[in-house]
Formats: C-alpha cells, sequence, structure tokens
C-alpha cells in the first residue's frame, strides 16, 4: 500500500524549531518529487515547499523562505521539514504529499504543530 | 502569485443531481511544455485531500467516472454528474504551473 506517515508535530514556543518527518512507503520514492502543504484547522490549504527526487532542488513559499528546510534521505524513503524560527501563523496541521504530474496524488494524514506560549 | 478564485463557496445539492464547481486563475496556467496543471482534490471532513483530477480532466485511477473536469486557459470546472452522499466535502481546485502552487478558497458541497 502506499502510504506517507508524518511526524515531530507538537506544541512549540514563538522563536522555537521543530523537525517534521514523512516516511513512504509503497513505492519508489526516489523516484518522485515531494511536497510539504500545510492547514489551519477549517481554513484552505496552503503549499509550503518542494524538494526534487534527488534532492538537488527546493522550493519555498515567500512565507517560510529562509526559516524552513525541506530535505529528504533516499536512503530511508523518509522526507523532512525543517522549521526554525517559528511563528504564532505557523500553527497548521502539516501534510506531505507526492508530486503527480503538476498535483500531489498521495497524502498523509497530517501533524499538527502549534506554535504558541 | 497567481491567484486561484472558486465559485461557488457553497453548494447545496439534492441526491442524484449534478453539480458544478469553477475555477480562474488570475493568469494562463498553461505551461512552457505545453502541459495545463490544474488539478481538483476532495477533503473529506476529517481526511487528508485526495487527488481526483489533474492536467485538467484527467481522472486518477479509482476516481468514478461521475467527476469530470475541463477547462482552459484561466477557467476550469469539475462537474458531478449525479451526487453521492460520499461526495461531501471541500473541493479545491490547484495549480502546479508555477511556483508557489496556490489553490483555491474551497467549496463545500453539502447535502440538501
Amino acid at each position: 500500500e502506499v502510504q506517507l506517515v508524518e511526524s515531530g508535530g507538537g506544541l512549540v514556543q514563538p522563536g522555537g524549531s521543530l523537525r517534521l518527518s514523512c516516511a513512504a512507503s509503497g513505492f519508489t520514492f526516489s523516484s518522485h518529487w515531494m511536497h510539504w502543504v500545510r492547514q489551519v484547522p477549517g481554513k484552505g490549504l496552503v503549499w509550503v515547499s518542494r524538494i526534487k527526487s534527488d534532492g538537488s532542488l527546493t522550493s519555498y513559499a515567500d512565507s517560510v523562505k529562509g526559516r524552513f528546510t525541506i530535505s529528504r534521505d533516499n536512503a530511508k524513503n523518509t522526507l523532512y521539514l525543517q522549521m526554525n524560527g517559528l511563528r504564532a501563523e505557523d500553527t497548521a496541521v502539516y501534510h506531505c504529499a507526492r508530486d503527480w504530474w503538476g498535483g500531489t496524488d498521495v497524502w498523509g494524514q497530517g501533524t499538527t504543530v502549534t506554535v504558541s506560549s | 502569485d497567481i491567484v486561484m478564485t472558486q465559485t461557488p463557496l457553497s453548494s447545496p445539492v439534492t441526491l442524484g443531481q449534478p453539480a458544478s464547481i469553477s475555477c480562474r486563475s488570475s493568469q494562463s496556467l498553461v505551461h512552457s511544455d505545453g502541459n495545463t496543471y490544474l488539478s481538483w482534490l476532495q477533503q473529506r471532513p476529517g481526511q487528508p485531500p485526495r487527488l481526483l483530477i489533474y492536467t485538467i480532466s484527467n481522472r486518477l485511477s479509482g476516481v468514478p467516472d461521475r467527476f469530470s473536469g475541463s477547462g482552459a486557459g484561466t477557467d476550469f470546472t469539475l462537474k458531478i454528474s449525479r451526487v453521492e452522499a460520499e461526495d461531501v466535502g471541500v473541493y479545491y481546485c490547484m495549480q502546479g504551473t508555477q511556483y508557489p502552487w496556490t489553490f483555491g478558497q474551497g467549496t463545500k458541497v453539502e447535502i440538501k
């Protein structure tokens, strides 16, 4: 079964850091570009970042550029999002998703990040 | 950034009746490679989003054929030919032509 499972979310104070992980299974992880998308509960979807299949190319939303870093370990079939300098407005459910023809065909259930003092 | 605007934002539908959602982009979604990266996603309550349609009109494997996508350039439509109870949820259009990828606000489909 094709699956993505996120972990690493939690409660963190403003200015703090978290590293999210996304474990992939059931497909050839190293062949796919991957994305992070976040969603404030009850609100819409916001694209955060993407990484090329071999990790050589990354992109970020302006709102996280310079604070978040996407990376991957293809040997471990795992995608990461290092989040530094967290702000209250980063509070959301973070989903990892597999790239498919300019869309995203596989999504994880998400991990919740809460930034609050 | 490309702005995606969906209408309506809410769509009460009778079971068995059709539903239609429009999505307009602030600029053409035709990529330099000739493809138009416009997708439709469904999000059922308490679930992550699910891809229904990619590149305007291609249904993902396993998606019922009552779902169809159409359009070109800046104007796109998702149609559900006969709404079923399991179709309740929020539908999003999304453009993957230009970074940052952007989503529409979402359209809530509910049963009358």
